[in-house]
């Protein structure tokens, strides 16, 4: 069964600092996509990011860059130079292929509060 | 464009009714998903739509739970009989017909029952 796993319940740093939430999955198939989500305030989920298993490259936009280690089974969200308005709770997402269940399996969510 | 539409964006009922739950998907989106999410469980899958394939109900909780989707494009999720359990934000949401194509989600509808 898939699963994923965000330990970090809640982080909260001062604006400009860097920040990394962590993200582990579980799955027996070799073909997944990985997703983040951001949820502000407001209540509607934003997509950020959608990576397949075959590519492990690191991705960055502009201040968000992940990090994707299948060794380790991670996939985890840095943030450079927080700023107030990145103040959401983040959830990190799985989906199998090989099942053909094409449902999100989401983690319990990273609140991240920034100070300004 | 516009997005994934829900409504109404709160719903505030008494434990035993039944109620309807309306999501318009975005234009040209051949897949709907619907999704439940409270305090307790979490985000948590209930129904997939696709085309004209029969849908996926693998998430739904019980049998109190259903949902159409009408033409290809608007759907409905219902809840009968309500319980205090129920309440929670029910998400929807979309996407093309690509095999994992990116899902797209809606405001979400505030459900409360009393």
């Amino acid at each position: 069964a898939q699963k994923v796993t965000q330990a970090q319940t809640e982080i909260s740093v001062v604006e400009k600092e860097d920040v990394t939430l962590d993200c582990v999955y579980e799955t027996r198939d070799t073909t997944y996509y990985l997703f983040w989500y951001k949820q502000p305030p407001s209540g509607e989920l934003v997509f950020l990011i959608r990576r397949n298993s075959f590519d492990e490259q690191n991705e960055i936009s502009g201040r968000y860059s992940w990090n994707f280690q299948k060794s380790t089974s991670s996939f985890n969200f840095t943030i450079t130079a927080s700023q107030v308005v990145d103040s959401a709770v983040y959830f990190c997402a799985l989906s199998e292929a090989a099942t053909g269940r094409r449902a999100l399996t989401f983690g319990s969510g990273t609140r991240l509060q920034v100070q300004p | 464009g516009a997005g994934v539409s829900q409504s109404p964006s709160n719903k505030v009922t008494e434990k035993g009714k039944d109620v309807e739950l309306r999501c318009d998907p975005i234009s040209g989106h051949t897949a709907l998903y619907w999704y439940r999410q409270s305090l307790g469980q979490g985000l948590e899958f209930l129904i997939y739509f696709q085309g004209n394939s029969a849908p996926d109900k693998s998430g739904l909780p019980s049998d109190r739970f259903s949902a159409e989707r009408t033409g290809g494009s608007v759907s409905t999720l219902t809840i009968q009989r309500t319980q205090q359990e129920d309440s929670a934000v029910y998400l929807c949401a979309s996407s093309g017909q690509l095999y994992q194509e990116t899902q797209y989600f809606g405001p979400g509808t505030r459900l409360l029952v009393l």
